[in-house]
């Protein structure tokens, strides 16, 4: 079966804080996705990896294909970050992306 | 690069009212287009996926209905809304392997 499992489910830390988001998935996929979502927003695609490590930013996503795990990591976290992140793992021959639950991140200034 | 339009932002219907939200996509052609739904306080579900022209596979039954008329156009539509039906709707293109979403619409039904 195809699944995407994120922890946390919330994360609340204090500005300055280093963040990480984790997603794990269940059988091999062609590409995984990170989205951002703020509250009452819309949709943004922060990152699409197949396999290593992309930054932008202060944004870092990360993905081992042996363990089917992605990391996506905030440094120097501004409560402007605060928002849901949703990672999304299009499974190979499956032809459908799978979301994960999403994470709600809050930073406090 | 490819990019989904999708349109309104947000919605707000009276129970009972027809719904008809579309996307179109750019910058590509032959996309796998879907429909999410995220439901208050939960993960996007999948509603329909479309592969070509025509061609659509419901995933869960529902009280809603998608259309692809044509290959950058993909509609979700329903007759009679019900409270049920509120939530946040995401369009979503895939080709080769690299997704692209729409900014998606909140629906609320009143």
């Amino acid at each position: 079966k195809n699944e995407v499992e994120q922890s946390p489910q919330n994360l609340t830390a204090q500005e300055g804080e280093f963040i990480t988001i984790n997603c794990s998935y269940s059988v091999g996929i062609s590409a995984l996705h990170w989205l951002q979502q703020h509250p009452g927003g819309g949709i943004v695609s922060l990152f699409m990896l197949s396999s290593g490590k992309k930054k932008h930013g202060r944004l870092i996503a990360t993905i081992n294909i042996q363990e089917k795990h992605s990391s996506l990591h905030i440094t120097a976290s501004h409560p402007r970050d605060s928002a849901v992140y949703i990672c999304a793992a299009l499974f190979q021959g499956a032809q459908k992306l799978v979301f994960g639950q999403g994470t709600r991140l809050t930073i406090n200034p | 690069s490819q990019t989904i339009h999708q349109w309104p932002a947000t919605l707000v219907q009276p129970v009972g009212s027809p719904l008809s939200l579309e996307c179109t996509v750019e910058g590509t052609s032959n996309p796998n287009l879907y429909w999410y739904r995220q439901a208050a306080g939960r993960g996007l579900q999948l509603l329909f996926y479309s592969v070509g022209i025509g061609q659509i596979s419901s995933e869960v039954p529902q009280n809603l209905s998608a259309s692809r008329p044509q290959d950058r156009q993909f509609i979700l539509s329903s007759k009679k809304l019900l409270l049920s039906d509120s939530g946040f709707y995401l369009c979503v293109g895939e080709r080769n392997t690299e997704a692209f979403f729409g900014q998606g619409t909140r629906l609320t039904v009143v």
